[in-house]
């Protein structure tokens, strides 16, 4: 059964804070790893895609950097605003399975 | 508007008592998939579908039922709800196989 772990599960940073989680997975029939941003009340949106090792992507404040080797993407907020807080989702995409398996989420809060 | 939509959004009814949740995209997508979302769980696969007449099974397919009759639709039916299935459900769908995610508006059950 493939794991996905997030980390830390949950953060508090003051406004202008720069800040970053991690995302571990096996890295055995790696297909895709997936950032989603997911506001209360809403549906989670895609942040990025990442399909190949050493992969970095940015927008905005926000870039995430892959690894496949060792099974680990970091996703990186630069300046929190408020409007950041959300709960940021890593999921891995299988070649092997053709399923996406998520993780438990990462919940901040970024205080004005 | 490019959107997946999902109905009804809120739904409460009581063990037993079989129920559709309504999934229809406007992106052509071949790729759909339904998730439930529980506290600390994180969202779980239950079903994807491939192409029409084309499903499989995700992490969490026991007591649930998909069609794919339709490119646009997928719907999720529950023959015999219990109160175990009470959960958050998103419909999404894809491009590609393991491509970014667009999700629905969600569907918040209870089953009583």
């Amino acid at each position: 059964i493939l794991n996905v772990e997030q980390s830390p599960q949950s953060l508090h940073v003051q406004e202008g804070d720069s800040t970053n989680f991690t995302c571990s997975f096996p890295s055995s029939n790696f297909y895709a790893l997936h950032w989603y941003r997911w506001e209360t009340a809403k549906s989670p949106e895609a942040l990025f895609v990442m399909t190949l090792n050493g992969d970095e992507k940015k927008k905005g404040r926000i870039s995430a950097t892959l690894n496949t080797k060792e099974g680990y993407s970091y996703l990186y907020i630069k300046g929190s605003q408020p409007e950041d807080s959300a709960t940021y989702l890593c999921a891995l995409g299988s070649g092997n399975t053709g399923k996406l398996i998520f993780g438990q989420g990462t919940t901040l809060q970024v205080k004005p | 508007e490019a959107q997946v939509t999902q109905n009804p959004r809120y739904l409460i009814t009581v063990t037993g008592k079989k129920l559709t949740v309504t999934c229809s995209q406007n992106m052509n997508h071949e790729y759909m998939s339904w998730y439930r979302q529980d506290p600390g769980l994180g969202l779980r696969q239950i079903y994807y579908s491939m192409n029409v007449e084309v499903t499989d099974k995700g992490d969490v397919p026991e007591g649930y039922k998909v069609s794919r009759k339709e490119k646009r639709n997928f719907p999720l039916i529950l023959e015999s709800p219990s109160p175990n299935q009470t959960s958050l459900y998103f419909c999404a769908s894809s491009l590609t196989r393991l491509g970014t995610q667009y999700f629905g508006p969600g569907t918040r059950l209870l089953v009583l």
